[in-house]
């Protein structure tokens, strides 16, 4: 069975600190990762996502992942953060060969602080 | 949130009545799906069709009904079956490939008393 942890509920960091938000996933086989955020009321938005190769991802806003197949772990990160980072991420996660569905974690809350 | 649209943003019923949540897309994807969010349970999977006239259940299907009678448009009907209808529902599209990067809508909020 395929499932997505997110360990951490909430997260906050000072503006202008370095961010990560964590995500482990459970899957047989090889994973396609992906990480979405969501504001307020809104849809949820991509950021970036694993499929193969290098195992640093870069996305928007200038998001980064670490794809890290031993800790089986695909942990989002930011090298500075922004007051307007703040929102929900969920990481999700599918095995091409298995289930057509993409399995979400439940999401980690990100406050930045001015 | 691209080029997908819901409609409308606020819904609210009373209990017993069935309510129909309208999505559209305009990406010419072949694959669309409804994912209902509740606090702190991330998202679940409602129904997701690959193709027209074709949908599939997901997780959580009891007390929903789909129809994909055109490409563009998967609407979802909350029937009255429904034990806790009030949520958040996103509906979301993709290429049916390999990937299958998903692209969401801005989500209808459902609130039944």
């Amino acid at each position: 069975a395929q499932s997505v942890a997110q360990p951490e509920d909430q997260v906050k960091v000072a503006e202008g600190n370095p961010l990560t938000v964590k995500c482990t996933y459970s899957v047989s086989g090889n994973p396609y990762l992906f990480w979405y955020v969501q504001y307020p009321n809104r849809g949820l938005q991509f950021l970036l996502k694993y499929i193969t190769g290098d195992n640093l991802v870069k996305g928007s806003y200038g998001f980064e992942a670490e794809f890290n197949k031993s800790q089986t772990s695909f942990h989002l990160k930011k090298p500075s953060a922004l007051v307007s980072d703040s929102a929900l991420y969920f990481c999700a996660v599918r095995v091409p060969t298995g289930a057509n569905n993409l399995f979400f974690g439940t999401g980690t809350r990100l406050t930045v602080i001015p | 949130d691209g080029g997908i649209t819901q409609s409308p943003k606020y819904l609210f019923r009373k209990e017993g009545q069935n309510v129909t949540l309208s999505c559209e897309q305009n990406l010419n994807h072949d694959a669309m799906y409804w994912y209902r969010q509740d606090p702190g349970q991330g998202l679940r999977l409602i129904y997701y069709s690959q193709i027209v006239n074709d949908f599939q259940k997901g997780d959580i299907a009891e007390g929903y009904s789909v129809s994909r009678e055109k490409k563009e448009s998967f609407p979802l009907t909350v029937t009255s079956a429904q034990k806790n209808p009030t949520a958040f529902y996103l509906c979301a599209s993709s290429t049916w490939d390999r990937v299958r990067e998903q692209y969401f809508g801005p989500g209808t909020r459902l609130t039944v008393t």
